[in-house]
């Protein structure tokens, strides 16, 4: 059975500093992997995806994925208590395309 | 923003009932999903659908039932609902492809008393 991995926290970080989130993942033909942010009492939403080993960077986001090691993370730089929020990691992998999400981490960022 | 609809958004009924949760989206998708999510706990695939007549089961055992009669529309059906079928229910859609990002809906929230 295909299984994502995440710390479910809650990871406490202070305003203005970098919130490193990881995700492990147990398929290794895995093709593609989001960041998807949850708000509370919200639905997901997307915040990256990333398809390559290497870094993806989207303004205060950059998404690393690591294959060999099997695991994909997302750094927030200049955290805000704005992206104090639960953050999924899904993986799909060929074939189906399903994806697999993880239970996900909460991150509280304080003032 | 997505273009992916549900209806109702708050639903309290009755045991017994049969109820039928509403998805609707306008992106052409072809793929559409229904995940089920207690507060505070992880996504369960309940569902899914790779297109017009196609339906799947998904990780979660579910009492419940979909259709795909059209490629924008794709119901969820329980025939009698239960105190354990209180949840929030999710339904997604996508592209086909790789690149396979999902666009949620913002949710119906069930209550079966």
């Amino acid at each position: 059975q295909k299984e994502v991995e995440q710390n479910s926290g809650p990871l406490s970080v202070p305003e203005g500093a970098i919130a490193s989130l990881n995700c492990t993942y147990s398929d290794r033909v895995s093709q593609s992997f989001f960041w998807y942010r949850q708000y509370s009492g919200k639905s997901p939403e997307l915040i990256m995806s990333i398809y390559s080993n290497g870094d993806k960077e989207d303004g205060r986001f950059t998404a690393q994925l690591n294959k060999a090691s099997q695991y994909v993370s997302l750094l927030i730089r200049d955290s805000q208590p704005s992206d104090s929020a639960t953050y999924l990691c899904a993986v799909t992998s060929g074939g189906s395309y399903i994806p697999t999400f993880g239970r996900g981490t909460s991150l509280i960022v304080h003032p | 923003e997505a273009d992916i609809y549900q209806t109702p958004r708050y639903l309290v009924i009755g045991t017994g009932k049969k109820i039928t949760l509403e998805c609707s989206q306008t992106m052409g998708h072809d793929k559409m999903y229904w995940y089920q999510q207690d507060p505070g706990m992880e996504l369960h695939l309940i569902h899914y659908s790779y297109g017009v007549n196609s339906t799947e089961k998904g990780d979660l055992s579910s009492e419940s039932t979909v259709s795909r009669i059209r490629t924008e529309h794709f119901p969820l059906t329980l025939e009698s609902a239960r105190p354990s079928h209180t949840s929030q229910y999710l339904c997604a859609s996508s592209e086909y492809g790789t690149e396979e990002t999902q666009y949620f809906g913002p949710g119906t929230r069930l209550l079966v008393l």
